[in-house]
């Protein structure tokens, strides 16, 4: 497709399980970024992918969290042992370049995430 | 470290009202770049324009128009003659020179009510 892609649009977990998102972003990107939003609480930078350069995982909020990113295309976001406090929509988002330059960001529609 | 914030939360105006979005960052950079970004109802977020450090001129594009003073720390937008379409979530956002990342405000929602 045109634009970035992610799935599911909606999962709903039991607490302790572990999920995973994906992000298939624009053809050529070489930019990814995921963010989490949570009501209320805007956009929190979880980590960002550039080209072959080590991941930026500065905003993982915790060890529970981790993200691959396959070819330098595809991307998974997994959370390991939920907690209501994971629930939110996580956001993807990729750019052609660095993305701090231009700050073009192109994101997905996101995953909504429900921890019971 | 940076920071945004968007003291509005929520605004609720007519079609056809002017309003405006306030946006005061923080930075210890001289050089950053500064962003808005609309998110409808459907969630993605769309990018609307970015400015760097160095350049202070105000922008127009249609009824949009952008406010940067730095003297004040504050990069404004502004909605003429706003429509229903309008409505959305808008965020401001920053980047320092050297960083990857966004810094995002928490986000003002507009209701623009027919």
């Amino acid at each position: 497709g045109a634009g970035v892609s992610q799935s599911p649009s909606n999962k709903v977990t039991e607490k302790g399980k572990d999920v995973e998102l994906r992000c298939d972003p624009i053809s050529g990107h070489t930019a990814l970024y995921w963010y989490r939003q949570s009501l209320g609480q805007g956009l929190e930078f979880l980590i960002y992918f550039q080209g072959n350069s080590a991941p930026d995982k500065s905003g993982l909020p915790s060890d529970r969290f981790s993200a691959e990113r396959t070819g330098g295309s595809v991307s998974t976001l997994t959370i390991q042992r939920t907690q209501q406090e994971d629930s939110a929509v996580y956001l993807c988002a990729s750019s052609l370049d660095r993305g701090q330059a231009t700050g073009e960001l192109f994101f997905g529609e996101g995953s909504r995430l429900t921890v019971l | 470290a940076q920071k945004v914030t968007q003291a509005q939360t929520e605004i609720s105006v007519v079609e056809k009202e002017d309003v405006t979005l306030d946006c005061v960052y923080e930075t210890r950079d001289t050089t950053y770049y500064l962003f808005w970004y609309k998110q409808p109802p459907s969630g993605e977020l769309v990018f609307l324009i970015r400015r760097n450090s160095f350049d202070e001129q105000n922008e127009i594009s249609g009824r949009y128009s952008w406010n940067f003073q730095k003297s004040t720390s504050s990069f404004n937008f502004t909605i003429t003659a706003s429509q229903v379409v309008d409505s959305a979530v808008y965020f401001c956002a920053l980047s320092e020179a050297g960083y990857s990342t966004l810094t995002f405000g928490k986000g003002t929602m507009l209701l623009v009510s027919p």
